[in-house]
């Protein structure tokens, strides 16, 4: 178990700018969510993958987000025409597949985005 | 929908107990807890299911009333590694898997 991995660890660009980030969940867990979090509030949910599939997105998600896992795998969430308001820490988790009413979250250590 | 969770904050002299609750407004499925530290990941507590069922890990557990909708995690003797912020993570629907609504989070502070 080598532990949710997000990368980059930090992302700085300006307003207007495209970024795209990267999670490589845990490799037999095959739930795989975005969550955003802002200083001082808990993680928010963003959308969430069962294999290749995008089961849910939160109405709150505007259309410049999009979010791919092309082959079950890793993920990608790219934000179009960045704004202020993105600036915020930007968590990955997985789940394992079986036991899915019970089964715990694995963060990652997240990308912390700031818009300037 | 947002669980409330009380207090906001708290500080603890080592070897002191607190708790902490988280209240919903909706009826809940399940209840997540987890700690993070700053910088880091939130790192998984328990889950506990409707049912009414306490859990235990070491000197932290928990309690699930679903008529009150509510949660609380109890520290008992605790420990300078106890610092950190908990979130609970509510779930009103069964097999709905990680899609959680978190509360805003109880800062704990343990100081020697």
């Amino acid at each position: 178990d080598t532990g949710v991995s997000q990368d980059p660890r930090h992302k700085i660009t300006k307003r207007g700018q495209n970024v795209t980030f990267r999670c490589d969940p845990i490799s037999e867990h095959n739930r795989l969510y975005w969550y955003r979090q802002t200083l001082g509030q808990g993680p928010e949910f963003l959308t969430y993958f069962q294999n290749e599939a995008q089961l849910e997105k939160s109405r709150l998600l505007s259309d410049r987000f999009s979010a791919e896992r092309p082959k079950g795998s890793f993920s990608t969430l790219e934000i179009q025409r960045t704004e202020q308001g993105d600036s915020a820490m930007y968590l990955c988790a997985s789940s394992r597949p079986t036991e899915i009413y019970n089964s715990p979250l694995h963060f990652g250590n997240g990308t912390r985005l700031t818009v300037t | 929908q947002q669980p409330v969770q009380s207090p906001q904050a708290v500080i603890l002299r080592e070897g002191e107990d607190a708790v902490i609750n988280c209240s919903s407004s909706k009826a809940l499925y399940s209840v997540h807890w987890y700690r993070q530290k700053h910088g880091e990941a939130p790192i998984f507590l328990m889950i506990l299911l409707k049912g009414g069922e306490q859990k235990g890990h070491d000197k932290i557990s928990a309690s699930f009333n679903e008529k009150k909708q509510q949660s609380s995690l109890y520290l008992t003797a605790s420990q300078l590694s106890y610092s950190g912020t908990y979130f609970c993570g509510t779930d009103p629907y069964y097999n709905q898997g990680g899609k959680l609504i978190f509360g805003q989070g109880t800062e704990l502070s343990v100081k020697p």
